[in-house]
């Protein structure tokens, strides 16, 4: 069962412009969220992570935003740049971080 | 430093065989965890590993088991291989807290004809 879910399997933004990318869960004991960057032929590498306890974490170009009453989150990057073309996975776990679980991913391409 | 260290990186095998991944995690990360990734579901957690006992296990039937040594490399197994267990296999290692995410290898490339 997809108790994370990434609705979006692929995005397409322009150069410079802003990248907003959408993750919904449905486990209320979730309480870290993290963002993974995916480029192809290689593993995930982690990206940002925010704790149930704040609604925004902030870190260069990427911000993520949770919504705990909508158990909803996103990443938004901004400016959007072509080497940010990849695959997004959206990942949550509980209070033990050791059972993570992982969304399907959002393929996001940034033209020139 | 050294990253995440997975082999091999693909393998063909039949049906009804057995294989045997491998990964070595980053130093001093005592925590590993495997994932199966297909394009349909995503990454999903097939089990962790902390100093040599399984702390986790997700979803996935008896067939895929696992091991971890004194020195946090871990082993994958999968016995009586099926055409569904196609699919990357991703081992991440971490510190024990898992704060800040996991490290995860390149990945091993199971094909099962």
């Amino acid at each position: 069962d997809q108790q994370v879910k990434q609705n979006s399997p692929s995005l397409s933004v322009q150069e410079g412009r802003i990248s907003i990318l959408n993750c919904d869960y449905t486990n209320s004991m979730f309480d870290y969220f993290l963002w993974y960057k995916k480029y192809p032929a290689e593993g995930p590498t982690f990206l940002i992570s925010i704790s149930s306890i704040k609604d925004k974490n902030e870190d260069g170009r990427f911000t993520v935003f949770l919504n705990k009453s909508a158990k909803h989150l996103s990443l938004h990057i901004v400016p959007s740049q072509p080497g940010d073309s990849a695959v997004y996975f959206c990942a949550a776990s509980g209070d033990n971080n050791n059972d993570m679980r992982f969304g399907a991913g959002t393929r996001l391409t940034v033209k020139p | 430093k050294a990253g995440v260290t997975q082999t091999p990186r693909y393998l063909i095998k039949t049906r009804g065989q057995q294989v045997t991944l491998s990964c070595s995690p980053i130093s001093g990360h005592r925590s590993v965890s495997w994932y199966q990734q297909t394009p349909g579901q995503g990454l999903q957690f097939l089990f962790e590993y902390f100093s040599e006992t399984q702390r986790n296990k997700g979803n996935f039937p008896g067939r895929f088991s696992g091991r971890q040594f004194s020195n946090s490399r871990s082993e994958m197994n999968v016995s009586t291989l099926e055409l569904g267990d196609s699919a990357l296999y991703l081992c991440a290692s971490s510190l024990d807290s898992g704060e800040g995410g996991y490290t995860f290898g390149s990945g091993t490339r199971l094909t099962v004809v």
